[in-house]
Order: C-alpha cells, then sequence, then structure tokens
C-alpha cells in the first residue's frame, strides 16, 4: 500500500527558505501528480502547487513568486522549496497525489509542522 | 478563485446521531468536489468523490449529493471513530481550494 511521509526541519528562520520532501514507500513515483498544501494554525487549508511525473508543475498564484516543487525519481521523492519566509508560513505541511490532472487528492501524507521563527 | 464556504463550523452530536455538513461553491463546479475526513496528527483521509462516489472501503454511513453550487455530507448514524474534522475540496480548477472545515464534537 502507497505511503507518504513528510520530513524536514521544523523551525526555519525568518527570510530563510523553507525546504520539505515527500518520501513515497511501497511503490515507485509515477504517472501521477504530487501536490503540496499547508494548513496554518486555525485556518483553512491551502494548496500551495504540484508536479506532475513529467516534470511540469503549476502553483498557486498566491504562492507562485517563492515556491518550487521538484522532483527525484530515483529516490521515490518529491520537494517543496519555500524562499523569503514569514511567521505567516507557520503551517502544517501536507503532501498528496492525485492521478488526474482533474482529480481531487486520493492519497495524503500525515502532516509536518514547519514554524517560522528566529 | 472558487471560494468554499463550508457550515457549520463545529457541531456536538451523540453516537447513533445523523449529522449533516454543507459546502457552498462561490461558482458551479458540475460535481468536482471532494469530503475528507481528518484527525489530529494523521493523514487526511477522502470519504467521497465525484459529490456522491463513496471511496472504497468507506462505510456506507458516509455519503454524499449535490452538483454545480450546493454540497452536501451526511453521517447517518453516528459512530465513535467518526469524531473528526471534515473539509470539502473543489478540483474543478485550479488553485484548488478547500472549505473551512466542520469539527464534529461530542455532545
Amino acid at each position: 500500500q502507497v505511503q507518504l511521509q513528510e520530513s524536514g526541519p521544523g523551525l526555519v528562520k525568518p527570510s530563510e527558505t523553507l525546504s520539505l520532501t515527500c518520501t513515497v514507500s511501497g511503490g515507485s513515483i509515477t504517472h501521477y501528480y504530487y501536490n503540496w498544501i499547508r494548513q496554518p494554525p486555525g485556518k483553512g487549508l491551502e494548496w500551495i502547487g504540484y508536479i506532475y511525473y513529467d516534470g511540469s508543475t503549476k502553483y498557486n498564484p498566491s504562492l507562485e513568486s517563492r515556491v518550487t516543487i521538484s522532483m527525484d525519481t530515483s529516490n521515490d521523492q518529491f520537494s517543496l522549496k519555500l524562499r523569503s519566509v514569514t511567521a505567516a508560513d507557520t503551517a502544517v505541511y501536507f503532501c498528496a497525489t492525485h492521478l488526474g490532472y482533474r482529480d481531487g487528492f486520493d492519497l495524503w501524507g500525515p502532516g509536518t509542522v514547519v514554524t517560522v521563527s528566529s | 478563485d472558487i471560494q468554499m464556504t463550508q457550515s457549520p463550523s463545529s457541531l456536538s452530536a451523540s453516537v447513533g446521531d445523523r449529522v449533516t455538513i454543507t459546502c457552498r461553491a462561490s461558482q458551479g463546479i458540475r460535481i468536482e468536489l471532494g469530503w475528507y475526513q481528518q484527525k489530529p496528527g494523521k493523514a487526511p483521509k477522502r470519504l467521497i468523490y465525484g459529490a456522491s462516489s463513496l471511496q472504497s472501503g468507506v462505510p456506507s454511513r458516509f455519503s454524499g449529493s449535490g452538483s454545480g453550487t450546493e454540497f452536501t455530507l451526511t453521517i447517518t448514524s453516528l459512530q465513535p471513530e467518526d469524531f473528526a474534522t471534515y473539509f470539502c475540496l473543489q478540483y474543478n480548477s485550479y488553485p484548488r481550494t478547500f472549505g473551512g472545515g466542520t469539527k464534529v464534537e461530542v455532545k
């Protein structure tokens, strides 16, 4: 059974770059869309963006200028980089997948907490 | 962006109760809506896709309905394991957007 697991530093300083990795276990990275989603404390979920198996990406316009999502198929991982972070980027970050461009998320990781603070 | 308005934000219920949660989209999304269950520290779990299709393995006490702009998740006969937060997701267009969530608590 395929599972997703987020990993990365739990604390990032303001103005620095947040870097997270999602590892796909129980299967290999294949023709899916691989997404990042976040949930600030006490707030709703926000879609950050996706990378497709072919390397193409789409980002939320609200974050596009600061976000890069990449993929490492040899290690069955995909990653998020969010630059110039502020306290507003403090959130639980989730990775999630879907099969088709027009599909909803069918599998999620449990999430990882990232706090932006000096 | 499509705004998803979910109500109520929280509710108190007892085991055996019927629970109804609503999501309203700011524009028509056909049936491109999913419902998810979220428990603390756990991966969100998809319950419903295509507004009314039950995800494999999900108990039949969960059901979804609606199309266009109005959608409903119903839990008939609430079970102890159903106390959780529920949220909707529209996948009609990008950026994907979510309802604000409904926390189902013990009365």
